[in-house]
C-alpha cells in the first residue's frame, strides 16, 4: 500500500542553523501539509500546500518557514533560523483531492532536536 | 475558532472491557470528522472517518457516529486488545479549510 515518507527520522540541530525536512507524499496525490507535535502537547496544523502554492497557513508558519516542492516527488519544510521552540515531531500528510475523498495520509514523522 | 476538546487520559482498561474515549468539536459548517491513532514511536495513522450527520464511521472494531446536534464523534470498542494501547486523536475538518483541529489525544493503556 503507497505511504507517506519521512527523512531523516531524528534531526539535530543548533540553534540558528538552518534544517530542511523532506517529505515524499503518496503518488498521484495532489494536496500536501506539514503538522509539528510538540513532546506532550497535541498536533498543530502548520500549512498547506496545493498547485505549487501555498493554500492555507497557521500563525505558526511565520517567515522562519518556507516549503517547496523542488521537483515531482519531494515536497520539504525549510526552517530559516532555529530556536529551541522548533523541536517537535514534524508530521508530512498527502491527500488525493480526487473522487470526493478527504483523507490526509500522515508519515512517520521527523524528531527536530534544537540544541 | 474550530476547536476540539477530547476526554483527558490516560485510560487504563483490561482485556476485553468496553471503551468510550469522547471527542466534542466546535467548527464551521458541516465538518469532516476523523479519528486518528499514533501507535509507540510511530506516526498517526487514520482510523476511522465520518462525512455527514448520523454517518458511522468503522475499522477494526472501533465506531463512531457523527452526532451534529450534539456536536460529538464518541470512540467505541467493544472490547480492547492489548495490541490497541496507543493514542487517540479526534480530528474534525471544518468545511472550506484544509486543515484537521486535532484534540489532545487520550493515551489508552489495555492490560492483559
Amino acid at each position: 500500500e503507497p505511504e507517506v515518507t519521512q527523512t531523516p527520522s531524528h534531526q539535530v540541530t543548533q540553534m540558528g542553523q538552518e534544517v530542511i525536512l523532506r517529505c515524499v507524499p503518496i503518488s498521484n496525490h495532489l494536496y500536501f501539509y506539514w503538522y509539528r507535535q510538540i513532546l506532550g502537547q497535541k498536533v498543530e496544523f502548520l500549512v498547506s500546500f496545493y498547485n505549487n502554492e501555498i493554500s492555507e497557513k497557521s500563525e505558526i508558519f511565520d517567515d522562519q518557514f518556507s516549503v517547496e516542492r523542488p521537483d515531482g516527488s519531494n515536497f520539504t519544510l525549510k526552517i530559516r533560523s532555529t530556536k529551541l521552540e522548533d523541536s517537535a515531531m514534524y508530521f508530512c500528510a498527502s491527500r488525493s483531492g480526487t473522487g470526493g475523498t478527504d483523507t490526509q495520509y500522515f508519515g512517520p514523522g521527523t524528531r527536530l532536536t534544537v540544541l | 475558532g474550530d476547536s476540539v476538546t477530547q476526554m483527558e487520559g490516560p485510560v487504563t482498561l483490561s482485556e476485553e472491557a468496553f471503551l468510550t474515549i469522547n471527542c466534542t468539536y466546535t467548527a464551521t459548517g458541516y465538518p469532516s470528522l476523523f479519528w486518528y491513532v499514533q501507535y509507540p514511536g510511530e506516526g498517526l495513522q487514520l482510523l476511522l472517518k465520518a462525512t455527514k450527520a448520523d454517518d458511522k464511521g468503522s475499522n477494526k472494531g472501533f465506531e463512531a457516529t457523527y452526532r451534529k446536534e450534539t456536536t460529538s464523534f464518541h470512540l467505541e470498542k467493544g472490547s480492547v486488545q492489548v495490541s490497541d494501547s496507543a493514542v487517540y486523536f479526534c480530528a474534525p475538518r471544518a468545511t472550506g479549510r484544509r486543515a484537521l483541529t486535532f484534540g489532545s489525544g487520550t493515551r489508552l493503556q489495555v492490560q492483559p
